[in-house]
Formats: C-alpha cells, sequence, structure tokens
C-alpha cells in the first residue's frame, strides 16, 4: 500500500501556542487529504478534507480559524492548531487518496500525539 | 462524522480461534474498507472492498461486501497474539468521495 508519513509524532506545547503538524503522501500524488481526530477509545472523526491548491472543506462543528489547513502541493498538507488549549489534545491522523488511483484505498499515515499543557 | 453500527464492542478470543466482526448502515455504500489500529498508530488498511456480494481474502483475512450493500463482515481465522489491536469498518458512499464513515471498532484481545 501507499506510504503517509506525519511529523511530528508527538509534540507538547503551552496553551496559548500553535502547533503545525505535516502529512506527507511519500510515493503517490494525492490530490485529496483528510484529517481526522482521535479521543482514546473512540472511532476516527473527521475534521476537514484538504484539496491540493484550493481550501480545505469543514465537517460541521469544526472551527476553520482554530485548526488552519493548507495543501500546498500534492504531497504535503499542513494542520495547524492555534492558539491550541488543553482540550485541543488528542490524537490527529491524516489519510491521503488520489483520484489516479483507487479512489478507495485510503491511507494513513502514523497519526500526531499533541499534548497541549 | 456519522458512525456505523459495528459489532461487538470487543472480543476477548483464546490463540487459535476464529474471530467475527460486522458492520451495518442504514445507508447504502459503494466501498466497504476494513482497517487495523495498533495502540499510538494510524490504522493499517487490510481489506478493501469494491462490489456488492464480493467476497475478498487477504492471508487470515476475509471480508464480504453484503448483497444489499449496507452491511460487511470480517473474518480472522486461527488467530495469533499479533491479530491484537482495534479494527475498524469504514464505508464511502458515492455522493461523498473519498469521505468515509466509521465504525466505533471492535477491539479484539487474544490470549495464549
Amino acid at each position: 500500500g501507499a506510504v503517509v508519513s506525519q511529523h511530528p509524532s508527538r509534540v507538547i506545547c503551552k496553551s496559548g501556542t500553535s502547533v503545525k503538524i505535516e502529512c506527507r503522501s511519500l510515493d503517490f500524488q494525492a490530490t485529496t487529504m483528510f484529517w481526522y481526530r482521535q479521543f482514546p477509545k473512540k472511532s476516527l472523526m473527521l475534521m476537514a478534507t484538504s484539496n491540493e491548491g484550493s481550501k480545505a472543506t469543514y465537517e460541521q462543528g469544526v472551527e476553520k480559524d482554530k485548526f488552519l489547513i493548507n495543501h500546498a502541493s500534492l504531497t504535503l498538507s499542513t494542520l495547524t492548531v492555534t492558539s491550541a488549549h488543553p482540550e485541543d489534545s488528542s490524537f490527529y491522523i491524516c489519510s491521503a487518496g488520489s483520484r489516479d488511483r483507487s479512489s478507495y484505498e485510503q491511507y494513513f499515515g502514523p497519526g500526531t500525539r499533541l499534548t497541549v499543557t | 462524522g456519522q458512525q456505523l453500527n459495528q459489532s461487538p464492542q470487543s472480543m476477548f478470543i483464546q490463540e487459535g480461534e476464529d474471530v467475527s466482526m460486522n458492520c451495518t448502515s442504514s445507508s447504502i455504500f459503494n466501498t466497504w474498507l476494513w482497517y487495523k489500529q495498533d495502540p499510538g498508530e494510524g490504522p493499517v488498511l487490510l481489506i478493501a472492498l469494491y462490489k456488492a456480494g464480493e467476497l475478498t481474502s487477504n492471508g487470515r483475512l476475509t471480508a464480504q461486501f453484503g448483497i444489499t450493500r449496507k452491511d460487511s463482515f470480517l473474518n480472522i481465522s486461527a488467530s495469533i497474539p499479533s491479530d491484537v489491536g482495534i479494527y475498524f469498518c469504514a464505508g464511502q458512499t458515492t455522493d461523498s468521495w473519498g469521505k468515509l464513515q466509521f465504525g466505533a471498532g471492535t477491539q479484539v484481545v487474544v490470549t495464549p
């Protein structure tokens, strides 16, 4: 399967600061990337859909000014958690898919554990 | 987003036993995907199903796309300790390319 990486794998930040998480598709060009949030022992919750070269589409209830998404190239999408607060602490996972490959085999990154103190 | 109904929530089995889990939905899906997630890791794709009635195997794993397109099951035969983890089903509808709806997950625990 395709390889998707995330960086950093873990990050601890102070309340009020911003954190950027990178998601890269290493062996294919991803026209679309997805950002998920996962709470302990819970399923994945889709936050937004990120299309290369256009604005992200956010799911209902997700603050777009809080969670800034940029998809500047076919291999990189970034999620910036702005003015982070302890309630933003979570496991953030990205996934990547492409219309040039099977559109149904969505591949996930290893996740980023964010802890806001 | 909306979740599928996945059951059972957890399973405690002995090594060598078979495992079966399923997902149902009120919506029709054009794709079913099954993932395994280990603690602190992202989900790993196990099997992808594209056609109603399709039965697909991947080693000791077998999954089927239900005829009604509203359900799918995953079987694991002859379980081994490394099968421990959380298994998620995910479905995609025709009007939402790439957007997956996830089940709540089935936690599998295998004892020697």
